[in-house]
């Protein structure tokens, strides 16, 4: 099973809100990312929890706001997002830094 | 800076004809190297990973090469199908310390009935 699943597909949300978004796996990988990703761009990478330690890409505010409650799940806190925050933002999972990496279908998210 | 480019951005070909999509990328210091598509609005599905020891990878109608030391992959889809249209996205793992995936901008493919 090669499956990574998000939630919710769609999210339209106002700059005043909170969401989050969810991603899960069963593929007992250990190394989860977040990607965001705008029209007709490659993904950029957002976050990494490998063996539940974080690393952060240095260019991403912080209204976006990770957790790894486990090593299967992976949050994306959103609060206080402005209109260019719209994007298809997809999670991520591979065994070990260095495995093949396996992608869910994506969160579309739209902030008005 | 690894940069990793995909030429052509584009590219249009008959149902039954080959394809043939090509990655650069300009530090030959790499891990791996793995191939993905992505349908409009939709994730990236894995096709075929390929480590920097190996040569090329194959399944079924798929097949990439990879030349480390000139820095490219070759992507061959065999037989081609309309299915077979979508974004071809290439991305090489370099050996840093989260193995941060590098990504080229994708060759978008259409095969025509």
């Amino acid at each position: 099973d090669t499956e990574v699943t998000q939630t919710p597909k769609h999210l339209v949300m106002g700059m005043t809100n909170k969401k989050s978004l969810k991603c899960e796996q069963h593929m007992g990988h250990r190394a989860m990312y977040w990607y965001k990703q705008k029209a007709k761009k490659p993904p950029e990478l957002m976050f990494v929890y490998s063996y539940e330690k974080l690393s952060i890409n240095e260019s991403v505010p912080s209204r976006f706001s990770p957790e790894c409650p486990n090593s299967s799940l992976l949050n994306l806190h959103l609060h206080a997002l402005q209109p260019e925050d719209s994007a298809l933002y997809l999670c991520a999972s591979s065994q070990g830094d260095y495995g093949e990496l396996f992608f869910g279908e994506g969160s579309r998210l739209t902030v008005l | 800076k690894q940069e990793v480019t995909q030429i052509p951005a584009a590219l249009s070909v008959p149902e039954g004809e080959n394809l043939v999509l090509n990655c650069s990328f300009t530090d030959s210091a790499i891990y791996n190297l793995q191939w993905f598509r992505q349908d409009p609005g939709k994730g990236l599905t894995s096709l075929l990973l390929i480590q920097s020891s190996q040569r090329e990878q194959t399944s079924g109608r798929l097949n990439a090469s990879l030349d480390k030391s000139s820095g490219r992959s070759t992507l061959y889809i065999a037989a081609s199908q309309p299915g077979d249209s979508a974004t071809y996205l290439c991305a090489v793992r370099q050996g840093d310390s989260w193995g941060k995936l590098q990504f080229g901008a994708g060759t978008q493919v259409v095969v025509t009935p």
